[in-house]
């Protein structure tokens, strides 16, 4: 019963790197998304994929690509990471994006970025 | 445009009711969720609502007004746990994405 699964929990890293943050959801939903969030500043959608082989950008999207690999799995890439991008993120899925459906959260990656 | 207004902090006491306020606007409308999150935690689902009116579970009740653009979470019988941020989150149009605001922190005092 795993739900969504988000890799890593925690990740440090020096100002130019990049990385990949990875996202897969058993529940055979096929939206899902990415949000980061900042103290005080809620969740900001960063992208999000309403189906299969379908990616758009969100509120956030600059200094991040996305892969939407398949039904399960959704990554999001730093190319370059920036301090700014210092943040917890966490990665969501639900049933259908124009549906009543409720979205269903990861455990959030915690990036800090030196 | 798209935006959203919530108190940033409610404090109430344990067995008291507690009414969170929302309001929103988006390019098109769908429906109001209600999130809770813990602090350290993911967002977890509270409830829904795409009809104006009330929606009760449990002790969490949710309201929406379409006409208003308005919408409320009303938690009763408080216990030390409801202490979180609750989050309200408007489906919208333009791409159907649910949208979260900074969210209410609630501090529930003994």
């Amino acid at each position: 019963n795993a739900g969504v699964t988000q890799t890593p929990k925690f990740q440090v890293l020096k100002t130019g790197q990049s990385m990949t943050l990875q996202c897969a959801q058993d529940m055979n939903h096929n939206s899902m998304y990415w949000y980061r969030q900042d103290p005080g500043m809620g969740l900001r959608l960063i992208y999000y994929s309403a189906s299969e082989g379908t990616t758009d950008k969100g509120e956030v999207p600059n200094g991040y690509n996305v892969s939407r690999l398949n039904k399960r799995e959704f990554s999001l890439r730093l190319e370059s990471a920036a301090p700014s991008q210092t943040s917890v993120y966490f990665c969501a899925s639900s049933e259908g994006i124009s549906l009543n459906t409720e979205a269903f959260f990861g455990q959030g990656t915690r990036l800090t970025v030196v | 445009g798209q935006s959203l207004e919530q108190p940033s902090e409610v404090t109430a006491v344990e067995g008291a009711i507690v009414q969170i306020n929302c309001t929103y606007q988006t390019s098109g409308f769908y429906g109001l969720s209600w999130y809770q999150q813990h602090d350290g935690g993911a967002p977890t689902f509270l409830s829904y609502n795409g009809l104006d009116g009330l929606e009760e579970t449990g002790r969490f009740s949710s309201f929406l007004s379409r006409s208003d653009s308005y919408g409320y979470l009303l938690l009763q019988e408080l216990q030390m746990k409801d202490s979180a941020s609750y989050f309200c989150a408007p489906k919208g149009t333009g791409g159907f994405k649910t949208i979260f605001g900074a969210g209410t922190r609630l501090f529930v005092k003994a």
